[in-house]
C-alpha cells in the first residue's frame, strides 16, 4: 500500500525566513510520481511540481526548491525568503504507475503561515 | 471557457436529500476524479472514471454515485445526504491514467449537510 506522511501539521514563520516542508512517502513500486500542490486561502489546488522516481535531481524554481531522496523516501519542499503570499496549505502526493488508475494519494497537508 | 469547472460552488442541503455536484472539463481528458477534503484527512478519492461509461470506486465511495455518459461531464450524486458528507469536494481531470501529467483540479464545491 502507498502512503504519504506530512508530519508538520502547521508551521509559522516570519517573512524572509526560509522554511522546509517535509514529505515522506511509502511504496514498494519502483515507478512512481511525486507531486506538490498548494492550496491558498481561496481554496483552489495549484500544481507546483511533479517528479518521477527515476529523476533524483533537485529542482529549483525561483524561491522554491525540492529535494528528492530515494534513500530516505523523502521529497521535501523549501521556500527561501518566504513571503506572506506563500501562506497556504501545501500537500505532497504520490501516484504509482499502473496502480489504481493513477490515483493521487495525498498527505494530510502542512499549513504554512507567513507573518509580516 | 477552457478548463475544469464545478458547480455549485457552495451548497447547503438537508439530511436525507439527494444532491448532485457537477463537474465539466473542456480538454477531452480521458480520466476524471472526485476527491473530498476533510480536516485531518487531506484529500481522499471517492470515484474515478477512465472514460465515458467506465467508472470505479476509490477509497471512500459509500453513499455516492457517479455517472459518465459524456467524456466532458462527471457528476457526483449523494443519494441521501448525511452530515458526515459535509466536506469540500474537488473534481480533477487528467489526460492519462498514468500519472505523467499533473492533475488539474476544479475550484471545489463546499457542501454542508444540516
Amino acid at each position: 500500500a502507498q502512503k504519504v506522511t506530512q508530519a508538520q501539521t502547521e508551521i509559522s514563520v516570519v517573512e524572509k525566513e526560509d522554511v522546509t516542508l517535509d514529505c515522506v512517502y511509502e511504496t514498494r513500486d519502483t515507478t512512481y510520481y511525486l507531486f506538490w500542490y498548494k492550496q491558498p486561502p481561496s481554496g483552489e489546488l495549484v500544481f507546483l511540481i511533479r517528479r518521477n522516481s527515476f529523476d533524483e535531481q533537485n529542482e529549483i524554481s525561483g524561491r522554491y526548491s525540492w529535494n528528492f531522496q530515494k534513500s530516505t523516501s523523502s521529497f521535501n519542499f523549501t521556500i527561501t525568503a518566504s513571503q506572506v503570499v506563500d501562506s497556504a496549505v501545501y500537500f505532497c502526493a504520490l501516484s504509482v504507475y499502473g496502480g489504481s488508475q493513477g490515483n493521487l494519494i495525498f498527505g494530510k497537508g502542512t499549513k504554512l503561515s507567513v507573518k509580516p | 471557457d477552457a478548463g475544469i469547472t464545478q458547480s455549485p460552488r457552495y451548497k447547503i442541503t438537508e439530511t436525507g436529500r439527494q444532491v448532485t455536484l457537477m463537474c465539466h472539463q473542456t480538454w477531452s481528458h480521458s480520466y476524471m476524479f472526485w476527491y473530498r477534503q476533510d480536516l485531518g484527512h487531506g484529500l481522499r478519492l471517492i470515484y474515478y472514471s477512465a472514460a465515458a461509461d467506465i467508472t470505479d470506486k476509490g477509497e471512500v465511495p459509500d453513499g455516492y454515485v457517479v455517472s459518465r455518459s459524456k467524456t466532458e461531464n462527471f457528476p457526483l450524486t449523494l443519494e441521501s445526504a448525511t452530515r458526515s458528507q459535509t466536506s469540500v469536494y474537488f473534481c480533477a481531470s487528467s489526460e492519462s491514467g498514468a500519472p505523467v501529467y499533473g492533475y488539474t483540479f476544479g475550484s471545489g464545491t463546499r457542501l454542508t449537510v444540516v
